[in-house]
């Protein structure tokens, strides 16, 4: 059974930063890109940013280009997100998603996500 | 970045009855060199994650009921419920994967009337 598990959400301030992880099991993890989406209570989801299975080809949103980095532990199977200069806006639940494919698929299995709230 | 558009944003529809959701996107997401639609539809109930129903635009995801089917190529494409289950009422949203950022319609809250 695919299982992601969310963690390492929380209150933090503006301008500090925050690591969430995704522990999966399940399926073979190195066999797929993994992404992070966020969902604002409310509203639709935003793809926040996603990484191939080989860490060859890692992409961010426009929003949190520069202060985000993800990254992935294939040994492991741990999927990371490091959200610096937190701002307001980034206060959403953090979905962790696995990818279909190797690289653009669907997102056919999510986290329960966890949630950030950035403020003062 | 692609754009995508739902309608209606909200539905109402008799138990048994056919509800039919759309979704444009602003450029094509049909890739030549395999004639696959990169969309996909998901449903979201209340406290849940996003759950895939439809991929490729017209694949039915394991486990997902008949009465959901996707249609539609390039730029235009429809999520039908054929026989509407008190089950459904959910929001539904489309998704492009043909490009990043992978983007989102706006969302479909469909209701019982």
């Amino acid at each position: 059974e695919v299982q992601l598990v969310e963690s390492g959400g929380g209150l933090v301030q503006p301008g500090r930063s925050l690591t969430l992880s995704c522990a999966a099991s399940g399926f073979t993890f190195d066999d797929y890109a993994m992404h992070w989406v966020r969902q604002v209570a409310g509203k639709g989801p935003e793809w926040v940013s996603g990484i191939s299975w080989n860490r060859d080809n890692i992409v961010y949103a426009d929003s949190v280009k520069g202060r985000f980095t993800i990254s992935r532990d294939n040994t492991n199977n741990y999927l990371f997100l490091q959200m610096n200069s937190l701002r307001v806006e980034d206060t959403a639940f953090y979905y962790c998603a696995k990818d279909a494919s190797g690289t653009y698929g669907p997102f056919d299995y999510w986290g329960q996500g966890t949630l950030v709230t950035v403020s003062s | 970045d692609i754009v995508m558009t739902q309608s209606p944003d909200s539905l109402t529809v008799s138990l048994g009855e056919r509800a039919t959701i759309n979704c444009k996107s602003s450029q094509s997401v049909l890739y030549s060199s395999n004639n696959k639609n990169y969309l996909a539809w998901y449903q979201q109930k209340p406290g849940q994650p996003p759950k895939v129903l439809i991929s490729w635009a017209s694949t039915r995801e394991s486990g997902v009921p008949d009465r959901f089917s996707g249609s539609g190529s390039g730029t235009d494409f429809t999520l039908t419920i054929s026989s509407l289950q008190a089950e459904d009422v959910a929001v539904y949203y489309c998704q492009q994967y043909y490009s990043n950022p992978r983007t989102f319609g706006q969302g479909t809250k469909l209701e019982i009337k």
